[in-house]
């Protein structure tokens, strides 16, 4: 079965500072896709990144960064130096090859605060 | 617009009403995706069509649930004897239908069932 957990319901940080949310995952395919999300409060979800299973590398874009590991079956997201604008829901999500049931996580709320 | 389109974005029904809600994908998008996300919570796969045909139900959560995608592009969801906990917001994604792509979301039908 394909799950994704995030633990962290809720996170508040000021401005400025760095964050990491959590994503672990549990799935039986050897080929998968991993996901980042954001919701701000309109409602859409915004793409961020898309990693595959075979591809370990961390990915840097601008304050982003994620960190894949598959020995602990887990892909973060760090916010370095964090705005305001930053503020909303963060989902993980796990895709399978085989299929199109994208699963996704609970979420995150990240609050920033100036 | 270039994005995701769905309508009505507020929709308020009386327990056991039926309502449709509507889905106008990016234009030239193979796959079109729904997904329902309760208060909280990540959304939850519902059904997946590629071009006019429906490859996956399995997240329908009773047959009080259809949808339909009859030319390929626009498609309608319908729920049938609306019930309180059909309460939620209805989203809708389309993708290329390449690979396993980016979701591209819309911004969702909040369905309040009184």
């Amino acid at each position: 079965a394909q799950k994704v957990t995030q633990a962290q319901t809720e996170i508040s940080v000021v401005e400025k500072e760095d964050v990491t949310l959590d994503c672990v995952y549990e799935t039986r395919d050897t080929t998968y896709y991993l996901f980042w999300y954001k919701q701000p409060p309109s409602g859409e979800l915004v793409f961020l990144i898309r990693r595959n299973s075979f591809d370990e590398q961390n990915e840097i874009s601008g304050r982003y960064s994620w960190n894949f590991q598959k020995s602990t079956s887990s892909f973060n997201f760090t916010i370095t130096a964090s705005q305001v604008v930053d503020s909303a829901v963060y989902f993980c999500a796990l895709g399978s090859y085989n299929n199109n049931d994208m699963r996704f996580g609970a979420g995150t709320r990240l609050t920033v605060k100036p | 617009g270039a994005g995701v389109s769905q309508s009505p974005r507020y929709k308020v029904a009386k327990r056991g009403q039926d309502v449709a809600l509507r889905c106008d994908p990016i234009s030239g998008h193979v796959s079109l995706f729904w997904y329902q996300q309760a208060l909280g919570q990540g959304p939850e796969f519902l059904t997946y069509f590629q071009n006019e045909a429906q490859l996956d139900k399995s997240g329908l959560p009773s047959d009080r649930f259809f949808a339909e995608r009859p030319e390929g592009s626009v498609s309608t969801l319908k729920i049938q004897r609306t019930q309180q906990e059909d309460s939620a917001v209805y989203l809708c994604a389309s993708n290329t239908g390449q690979g396993f792509g980016e979701l591209f979301f819309g911004e969702g039908s909040r369905l309040t069932v009184l």
